[in-house]
């Protein structure tokens, strides 16, 4: 069975990189399939961010790109979020989700969630 | 971009009845590639179905879609107390994967 959790800091200060890892155990990220991030926020309900798959091949929110980076260590099983200059929008909970067969926006196992926090 | 619009906001409805919950298209959504997902307080979706009809792994079969175009709908053929939960739509074949805005089912 597939599980992913997501790790990170809490808060984040205004300006500043939100940074996130997935870790992902019961499976091996060079198998295939894409890797993504969704968040959620009251404001702004649920928001597909952007996904990878194990070759290192991204694809993102429009909305969002200019700001992200993501990344995929294979020999540690994790995947990586990198949000620049984030703002209180940004505020959300991240989850780390796996891609349904080649899908790269539908999820079927999830992360439980961590909750990041933009505030000074 | 498409939106999608989920109605009604809330559906209060009692153990074994019906829920139909619809999905609508700003426009239409090529290849069905619609989903719906549920969640419950404090956990992450769930799943439930992909391709307008096709129930994900493990999900019971009271759990229906259908629809097709820009018309969606969502049914629990017969609601039990743990299908208390919020519910979402998402369309998936073109970014930015846009979700609804959610469908919040309450069992009497």
């Amino acid at each position: 069975q597939v599980q992913l959790q997501e790790s990170g800091p809490g808060l984040v200060k205004p300006s500043e990189t939100l940074s996130l890892t997935c870790n992902v155990s019961g499976y091996s990220l060079t198998s295939g399939y894409y890797w993504g991030w969704i968040r959620q926020s009251p404001g702004k309900g649920l928001e597909w961010i952007a996904s990878i798959n194990h070759g290192g091949y991204t694809d993102y929110n429009m909305s969002l790109k200019s700001r992200l980076t993501l990344s995929v260590d294979t020999s540690k099983s994790q995947f990586s979020l990198k949000l620049s200059s984030v703002t209180a929008a940004d505020t959300a909970i991240y989850y780390c989700a796996r891609g349904l067969g080649t899908n790269v926006r539908l999820f079927d196992f999830w992360g439980q969630g961590t909750l990041v926090t933009v505030s000074s | 971009e498409i939106v999608l619009t989920q109605s009604p906001g809330t559906l209060s409805l009692s153990p074994g009845e019906r829920a139909t919950l619809s999905c609508r298209a700003s426009r239409s959504i090529t290849y069905n590639y619609l989903a719906w997902y549920q969640q419950k307080p404090g956990q992450a979706p769930r799943l439930l179905i992909y391709g307008s009809s096709t129930r994900a792994t493990g999900i019971p079969d009271r759990f229906s879609g259908s629809g097709s175009g820009t018309d969606f709908a969502l049914t629990i053929s017969r609601l039990e107390p743990e299908d208390c939960a919020l519910y979402y739509c998402q369309t998936y074949g073109f970014p930015p994967g846009t979700f609804g805005q959610g469908t919040k089912v309450e069992i009497k």
